[in-house]
């Protein structure tokens, strides 16, 4: 099955520490995304990327970091320079840049 | 940065009544649309695109364009309760082919 799978589901972390998200997609789209949701709140984009080796910074980039080495991949790691880290996190894809993006299931993640 | 518009609710329906939610837009270039639904806890999932002045249909859902007045919005006939979810309208911004999303509209189908 074609689809985006985000890994873990849920996740805690101890204040200080670095914490990577998986996100992987086989659906060969060129474009992925890191959205971040908070409580009640709508999305805001972390860092998206449209190419291999190459990525963007969203509105709220501050404190995370991505790498994007293959087509497949787009992980992004939580460092301890974000304040408050603890929110739903949302992976995304689309074919191109101007068509409608899929998601992943998200990966909730809570600082202990 | 360009905005798109929803109210935020809930808006509380009837069973089997329709299901109107509404997005405005800052962008007059914008030319791609989206509906999402997302269940609460879940991630969002595509209903509908529309990409044209007017209507477009899909079941029980339908999308209405009207590019002049810059608002999309979504039609739910029949609602179910299984309708009841927050919907996001999304646009693609012209400049730099980036989707813009709205906070979204609580829906709640009574039955």
């Amino acid at each position: 099955d074609g689809g985006i799978t985000q890994s873990p589901k849920y996740l805690f972390r101890k204040e200080g520490q670095n914490v990577t998200l998986s996100c992987e997609q086989n659906l060969n789209h060129d474009a992925m995304y890191w959205y971040r949701q908070d409580p009640g709140q709508g999305l805001r984009l972390i860092y998206y990327s449209q190419i291999v080796n190459d990525f963007q910074k969203g509105d709220i980039a501050e404190g995370y970091s991505v790498s994007r080495e293959k087509k497949e991949s787009f992980p992004l790691t939580v460092t301890s320079a974000q304040k408050n880290p603890t929110a739903f996190y949302l992976c995304a894809s689309s074919s191109w840049v101007n068509t409608e993006a899929f998601f992943g299931q998200g990966t909730r993640l809570t600082v202990v | 940065q360009k905005e798109v518009e929803q109210n935020s609710g809930p808006l509380s329906v009837p069973e089997g009544a329709i299901a109107s939610l509404n997005c405005t837009y800052s962008d007059r270039v914008s030319q791609s649309f989206f509906w999402y639904r997302q269940y609460s806890g879940k991630s969002p999932e595509l209903i509908m695109s529309i990409y044209s002045n007017g209507d477009k249909e899909d079941g029980r859902f339908t999308a209405q364009l009207n590019k002049a007045s810059q608002y999309v919005s979504l039609l739910i006939r029949d609602s179910q309760p299984s309708d009841s979810a927050t919907y996001l309208c999304a646009v693609i911004q012209d400049s730099n082919y980036q989707l813009i999303w709205g906070a979204g509209t609580k829906l709640i189908i009574k039955p």
